[in-house]
């Protein structure tokens, strides 16, 4: 498996402002991408990080709403900007390693906007 | 159609009991297979793949049926701490590698 850190794991954060969440993997990987999970909801992929390119979006999801760095291959980040309530969530980090096709995730960033 | 379709349950059980859970797929170019668990409040765990051969870990059974597109997965003499709910997961690798996740099926375990 993969060792995956996320910062913060937790924030409460008022509407209209963003908040950057970081990915740390302990080794190199090929695959990074961004989850979020709503409340009873299963898991839905914003976008693949891409190492020195723009990210991948999955549908109803945008660059200027969550953008998204990869400067190298064992971290990412994630901004959630101008944030609503609708935004409460949390916000999974998944890699794939390098040599592998099985997916681990990160413990996830729990999110609050009031 | 959703792409993967679980039954949410809850499944209640006594401890020691077996229970399947099932789950089917719409895209029939999908390559692999897993289980996810996810405990209350935390990030899901790769519990097992899922071959075409079908594979056993333990008290843990998954098979995969390509034909009707269909998995399972077999929990035999249940424990209490398998409580949880139970992710299927389809991975088209044509796809840029992503994973399409059913909604889970909870489990609760009784003593």
């Amino acid at each position: 498996s993969a060792v995956i850190s996320q910062k913060p794991s937790r924030d409460i954060c008022q509407r209209g402002t963003s908040l950057t969440i970081q990915c740390q993997v302990d080794s190199q990987v090929t695959m990074m991408f961004w989850y979020r999970q709503q409340p009873g909801q299963s898991l839905t992929l914003i976008a693949t990080a891409n190492q020195g390119s723009e990210a991948t979006y999955e549908s109803g999801f945008v660059i200027d709403k969550f953008p998204i760095s990869r400067p190298n291959l064992t971290f990412s980040t994630l901004t959630v900007s101008n944030m609503s309530p609708e935004d409460s969530s949390i916000y999974l980090c998944s890699v794939v390693k390098t040599g592998s096709y099985e997916q681990y995730f990160g413990p996830g960033t729990r999110l609050t906007v009031t | 159609r959703k792409e993967v379709e679980q039954d949410p349950g809850p499944f209640n059980v006594p401890e020691g009991a077996t229970v399947a859970f099932n789950c089917t797929y719409s895209n029939s170019a999908s390559q692999s297979f897993f289980w996810y668990r996810q405990d209350c409040r935390k990030e899901p765990k790769l519990l097992m793949s899922v071959y075409s051969s079908g594979n056993e870990d333990g008290r843990f059974t998954a098979q995969l049926n390509r034909a009707s597109q269909y998995i399972s997965l077999l929990i035999r003499d249940s424990k209490l701490s398998d409580s949880a709910t139970y992710l299927c997961v389809v991975w088209d690798r044509g796809n840029t590698g992503k994973l399409i996740f059913g909604q889970g099926t909870t489990l609760q375990v009784k003593p």
